[in-house]
C-alpha cells in the first residue's frame, strides 16, 4: 500500500536555528497536510498544499508541494521552545470513493537546553 | 464552542475483554473518522461514518466496529483485546464525508484516549 517517508526520524537543535523535515512517496498525492503532535494531544493542522509547487507559509512555518507531487518539505524559522512536538505529513487516498489520510511516522523535534 | 471530545482519557482493560471509546464531533460537523496511533507512528485510519453510515473502512479485523448516532456523535468499540491493541485512539470531526480538503472541510481532532491491554 501506499505509505509517506518522513526524514529525520528526531531533530536536537538550538532554539533560534531553522529547521527543515521532508516527506516522500513512492505515489502521487494531490493533496499534502502538515499536522503538529505535543504530548497527550491529538493532531492540529498546520499547512495544507493543494498544488504542485505550491509554497505556503504559516507564521514562521513555510511548506513546499514538490514538483513531482511525491514529496513535500516544512521549514521552520528561528526556533522556538514552543516548537517541540512531533511534526507529521499526512496525503489523502481514494479508497471505495472515499477520502482516507495516509500518515507518515513523524519527525520528533527537541531543543537542546 | 467546544472542540471535539473524547472519553475516556485513559483506560486499562485485560487481554480478552472488550472496550467501548466515545467521541463528540464539533457542533455542525456530520462526519466522524477514528484513527489507531501506535507509539511511534503516525495514526492509521480504522473508520469514517457519514450521516450514521460507515463511508470508509482502514484494515483493521473484524474485532473493530463503530457506529454513529443521530446527533453524530460515535462510539468505536472493540473485542477480544489484543496487547497490541494498545494505543492512543483518536477521532476527528469534519463537515463533510469527502473530505475534498479544502480549509473548509479540514478534519479536527480530539485529544484521543490511551488504551492499554494487560
Amino acid at each position: 500500500g501506499q505509505q509517506l517517508n518522513q526524514s529525520p526520524q528526531s531533530m536536537f537543535i538550538q532554539e533560534g536555528e531553522d529547521v527543515s523535515m521532508n516527506c516522500t512517496s513512492s505515489s502521487i498525492f494531490n493533496t499534502w497536510l502538515w499536522y503538529k503532535q505535543d504530548p497527550g494531544e491529538g493532531p492540529v493542522l498546520l499547512i495544507a498544499l493543494y498544488k504542485a509547487g505550491e509554497l505556503t507559509s504559516n507564521g514562521r512555518l513555510t511548506a513546499q508541494f514538490g514538483i513531482t507531487r511525491k514529496d513535500s518539505f516544512l521549514n521552520i524559522s528561528a526556533s522556538i521552545p514552543s516548537d517541540v512536538g512531533i511534526y507529521f505529513c499526512a496525503g489523502p487516498t481514494l479508497m471505495d470513493s472515499n477520502y482516507q489520510l495516509i500518515w507518515g511516522a513523524g519527525t520528533k523535534l527537541i531543543i537542546k537546553p | 464552542d467546544a472542540g471535539v471530545t473524547q472519553s475516556p482519557t485513559h483506560l486499562i482493560k485485560t487481554r480478552g475483554q472488550h472496550v467501548t471509546l466515545r467521541c463528540s464531533p464539533i457542533s455542525g460537523h456530520k462526519s466522524v473518522s477514528w484513527y489507531q496511533q501506535v507509539l511511534g507512528q503516525g495514526p492509521q485510519f480504522i473508520f469514517q461514518y457519514y450521516e450514521k453510515e460507515e463511508r470508509g473502512r482502514g484494515n483493521f479485523p473484524d474485532r473493530f466496529s463503530a457506529r454513529q448516532f443521530p446527533n453524530y456523535s460515535s462510539e468505536l468499540n472493540v473485542n477480544a483485546l489484543l496487547l497490541g491493541d494498545s494505543a492512543l485512539y483518536l477521532c476527528a470531526s469534519s463537515l463533510a464525508a469527502r473530505q475534498i480538503y479544502t480549509l473548509n472541510t479540514e478534519a479536527f481532532f480530539g485529544q484521543g484516549t490511551r488504551l492499554t491491554v494487560v
